[in-house]
């Protein structure tokens, strides 16, 4: 069956850098893939969506890649700032099921 | 503001009992999800329903059920409740212009004592 794997639980990085985070997949090749953040207690908020034949996607300081041959994708956060700590979720249709959703990375932004 | 509401917020009751969680969508949108979120599971999609008809199932326990009305606002009706259904449960809507991207509601989190 597919698996999606998101690289950590936790990361936690100093305010102003980058964050990185992974998804990867195995047994499918979704079309495209998406990726939610949630806040403790409420519900995920989407932010983008890439497509198969994208191999990258910007929108202000959010950067996601998506690499079919590895199957991975990362997210990338800019200049960090503490309001950006939550918990990330990729996602992608499989089969019948409209989005599968991994487990999340919870990132932690220190200033 | 997703603009989709949940109702109640919170829900406590006992083992064997049945409970209704209510779901408005996005004004627009024809397409409703459920979802239940526990701490070890993650987000695990449950059924979904377009402009009132059942479009896709997944791991939802034959206890659990749901309908989508006419008004478009759906329910998941959850009967003899266990300990092990206590999670958040979240809606989500997805309209004709974007309708991959799904908005989610608020939630109900569900307490089984």
């Amino acid at each position: 069956s597919q698996k999606i794997e998101q690289n950590s639980e936790a990361l936690n990085i100093q305010e102003g850098k980058t964050a990185t985070l992974t998804c990867n997949y195995t047994n499918y090749s979704p079309a495209y893939l998406q990726w939610y953040r949630q806040d403790p207690g409420r519900g995920p908020v989407f932010l983008l969506l890439i497509r198969e034949n994208e191999k990258e996607k910007r929108k202000e300081r959010l950067k996601v890649t998506f690499d079919t041959t590895l199957k991975q994708s990362l997210f990338h956060i800019t200049a960090s700032q503490p309001a950006d700590s939550a918990t990330y979720l990729c996602a992608f249709p499989s089969g019948n099921t409209p989005l599968v959703f991994g487990k999340g990375t919870r990132l932690s932004v220190i200033a | 503001d997703s603009g989709v509401t949940q109702t109640p917020k919170h829900l406590i009751t006992a083992t064997g009992q049945r409970v209704t969680l209510r779901c408005s969508p996005r004004s627009g949108d024809l397409s409703v999800y459920w979802y239940q979120q526990s701490l070890d599971q993650g987000l695990q999609f449950l059924i979904q329903y377009y402009n009132g008809e059942e479009r896709a199932k997944g791991n939802i326990l034959e206890r659990f059920s749901a309908q989508q009305f006419p008004d478009l606002h759906s329910e998941l009706n959850l009967s003899s409740l266990e300990l092990g259904d206590s999670a958040l449960y979240f809606c989500a809507s997805s309209g004709p212009r974007n309708p991959y991207e799904q908005y989610f509601g608020p939630g109900t989190r569900l307490t089984v004592t």
